[in-house]
């Protein structure tokens, strides 16, 4: 069964880049589906941010204005998140994803990150 | 484009509630819809897939249906329990793999 979980700093700066990880067990991503980034400001809804698929092609949301930048490593088995121009407005629990558009979609179990000075 | 939830729903247990999902353009029979369960403090977790398929361990009181005539997905829970109680979101993508996420819904069992 497939198992997904995020990585990275719980605490950034005002200005700075978000750098996130989310390693894959249990299924090689290499073989398919689109994994995807989304996030969840406290006491809000869930927002994707991003996806990208085994080849590497990507697609984002528009609202994150060329901000997000997603990338995936077949070899380590994981992909990531870069969020750059941090502001207090993207505080939220950041989750990983495989197959939002095909399959029975996982997750995985979130993390917080907070944008404070 | 758009998903539409209502923001909110409640009743009591036993009983059975559809919560809708209303896409604002384009064909919701084109894309898949998910729906989501997401209890507080916990991550979502999937009730329904490819419009209408149980994942492996979700009761089969879930079910789910898409209605081109008013181009709307619709997640029903028969048999209401106090552990359904939570929000619920439904998800969909367009032709170029761009998802959108519905508000979230809000249900409790009173």
């Amino acid at each position: 069964q497939v198992q997904l979980q995020e990585s990275g700093p719980g605490l950034v700066k005002p200005s700075e880049t978000l750098s996130l990880t989310c390693a894959v067990s249990g299924f090689s991503i290499s073989r398919g589906y689109w994994w995807g980034w989304i996030r969840q400001p406290p006491g809000k809804g869930l927002e994707w941010i991003g996806s990208v698929y085994h080849s590497g092609t990507t697609r984002n949301n528009p609202s994150l204005k060329s901000r997000a930048t997603i990338s995936i490593d077949t070899s380590r088995n994981q992909f990531s998140l870069k969020v750059t121009s941090l502001t207090a407005a993207d505080t939220a629990v950041y989750y990983c994803a495989r197959g939002l558009s095909a399959g029975d979609p996982s997750w995985g179990r979130g993390m917080l990150v907070t944008v404070s000075s | 484009f758009m998903l539409t939830q209502p923001h909110s729903v409640s009743e009591s247990p036993g009983k059975t509630i559809t919560i809708s999902c209303t896409r604002s353009s384009g064909n919701i029979a084109s894309n898949y819809v998910q729906w989501y369960q997401q209890r507080p403090g916990s991550a979502p977790t999937t009730v329904i897939f490819e419009d209408n398929q149980r994942p492996s361990g979700v009761p089969d009181r879930f079910s789910g249906s898409i209605d081109s005539s008013s181009n709307s997905a619709s997640l029903t829970i028969s048999v209401l329990m106090t552990e359904d109680e939570g929000a619920y979101y439904c998800q969909s993508y367009d032709s170029d793999n761009h998802v959108v996420f519905g508000g979230g819904t809000t249900l409790t069992v009173l």
